[in-house]
């Protein structure tokens, strides 16, 4: 069955180093990936959409890159600060209507 | 107001008890989702609507129970809820729904359920 995982363990870095985060897919050919940010007892926010035709994508301190090969999406936060420090889901469509799979998430934590 | 609105934002409620989450968007989108999101598992997608007609049921205990009177307002029923069923309860809402949509969801803030 189609699947993206995600790194289930904490990422646990300096302030000012770059976050480097993973999102892996099996058993299909997303069109393209999302990234989504989620603070404790709130929804997710939409960052970052890349097509499977882009390689990378940038948005201020983040940065996305999707490799087809590897079935594999890299989300980057370059230099981190603590308010960065939040679970981040990686999601793609599924298959019909619009239905978006989602990773399990990765919780990162940035330390002053 | 603007975005997704959900509440309550928390309930408990008994296993025998009947109440409804409500979720109402804000930003003239068509179709809107129920997520559940258990700890430490990827969200799980329960009901879709599309211009307020259901067209994905992902096989959901028939104790959850969606409606949808328009395109801007979603209500989840529940009734004789198991306490496994214990979990933030999450509504988006999309743009649209076909294969050229790219589809970002806008979630709200989510409602917290605890079932004893």
């Amino acid at each position: 069955s189609q699947k993206i995982e995600q790194n289930s363990e904490a990422l646990n870095i300096q302030e000012g180093k770059t976050a480097t985060l993973t999102c892996n897919y099996t058993n299909y050919s997303p069109a393209y990936l999302q990234w989504y940010r989620q603070d404790p007892g709130r929804g997710p926010v939409f960052l970052l959409l890349i097509r499977e035709n882009e390689k990378e994508k940038r948005k201020e301190r983040l940065k996305v890159t999707f490799d087809t090969t590897l079935k594999q999406s890299l989300f980057h936060i370059t230099a981190s600060q603590p308010a960065d420090s939040a679970t981040y889901l990686c999601a793609s469509r599924g298959g019909g209507y619009n239905k978006l799979i989602f990773g399990a998430g990765t919780r990162l934590a940035v330390h002053p | 107001e603007t975005g997704v609105t959900q509440t309550p934002r928390h309930l408990v409620m008994g296993m025998t008890n009947k109440k409804s989450l409500k979720c109402e968007q804000h930003l003239g989108h068509n179709a809107m989702y129920w997520y559940k999101q258990s700890a430490k598992k990827p969200l799980e997608l329960m009901f879709v609507y599309s211009l307020e007609e259901r067209v994905e049921n992902n096989s959901v205990p028939s104790r959850f129970s969606p409606e949808c009177p328009n395109s801007s307002h979603l209500f989840l029923h529940l009734h004789t809820l198991q306490p496994e069923d214990s979990a933030l309860y999450l509504c988006a809402s999309s743009q649209g729904m076909g294969e050229q949509d790219t589809g970002e969801l806008f979630f709200g803030e989510g409602s917290r359920l605890t079932v004893l």
